[in-house]
């Protein structure tokens, strides 16, 4: 049980918005500390979508933003097309349990 | 380009022990951190630790430490995981991705614990 809560699961239709949300608390998001997100494609290795709360990574659409606030962060996708479709993860740093990835978000293009 | 190459996929047996291997190339090894990270069948991703790709030192996640065990060989810039004591449970992909955020991952390496 991770302590960044995320929804299991999102959907879209095409062209939509969505957004995710990691939920944290004092010892983690709330203390300051930044958030990244990454996707994972079905079968393959995860890839840093989001750094540092809302910096893009060289060659990620800026379809995909960031943003936090208190003890939540959360990540939009604009525009949503089919290749979206994938698993998203917040990460962030605890102060009693070091590096912590969020729960997982499932992104479904309807 | 940066590069993290791993081992291919393991079956082992209860009790056994594995190593993983993650070969860096296109950057300073050693100017960089290495992260493990566990994912099980179906499930999220868990960060396992970390070792400093300078001094050599390992810090274990909670849940992973006594069996696991990171090291390095900078001759060759490769991490490895090394797992004893295998248990069923054992039985996911581990990937190793490079520094804080994680800005490079490898392929992951699929280690199937079965008698």
């Amino acid at each position: 049980q991770s302590v960044l809560t995320q929804p299991p699961s999102v959907s879209g239709a095409p062209g939509q918005r969505v957004t995710i949300s990691c939920t944290g608390s004092s010892s983690n998001i709330g203390a300051g500390h930044d958030v990244h997100w990454y996707q994972q494609l079905p079968g393959t290795a995860p890839k840093l979508l989001i750094y540092n709360n809302s910096n893009r990574p060289s060659g990620v659409p800026d379809r995909f933003s960031g943003s936090k606030s208190g003890t939540s962060a959360s990540l939009a996708i604009t525009g949503l097309q089919a290749e979206d479709e994938a698993d998203y993860y917040c990460q962030s740093y605890d102060i009693y349990l070091s590096y912590v990835f969020g729960t997982g978000t499932k992104v479904t293009v309807l | 380009q940066v590069q993290l190459v791993q081992s291919g996929s393991e079956l082992k047996k209860p009790g056994a022990s594995v190593k993983v291997s993650c070969k860096a190339s296109g950057y300073t090894f050693s100017n960089y951190v290495m992260n493990w990270v566990r994912q099980a069948p179906g499930q999220g991703l868990e960060w396992m630790g970390w070792i400093n790709t300078n001094t050599g030192n390992p810090t274990y996640a909670q849940g992973f430490t006594g069996r696991f065990v990171f090291s390095l060989d900078t001759s060759v810039s490769t991490a490895y995981l090394q797992i004893s004591g295998l248990k069923p449970e054992d039985t996911a992909v581990y990937y190793c991705a490079r520094e804080r955020p994680m800005d490079h991952w490898g392929q992951g390496t699929l280690v199937t614990v079965s008698s």
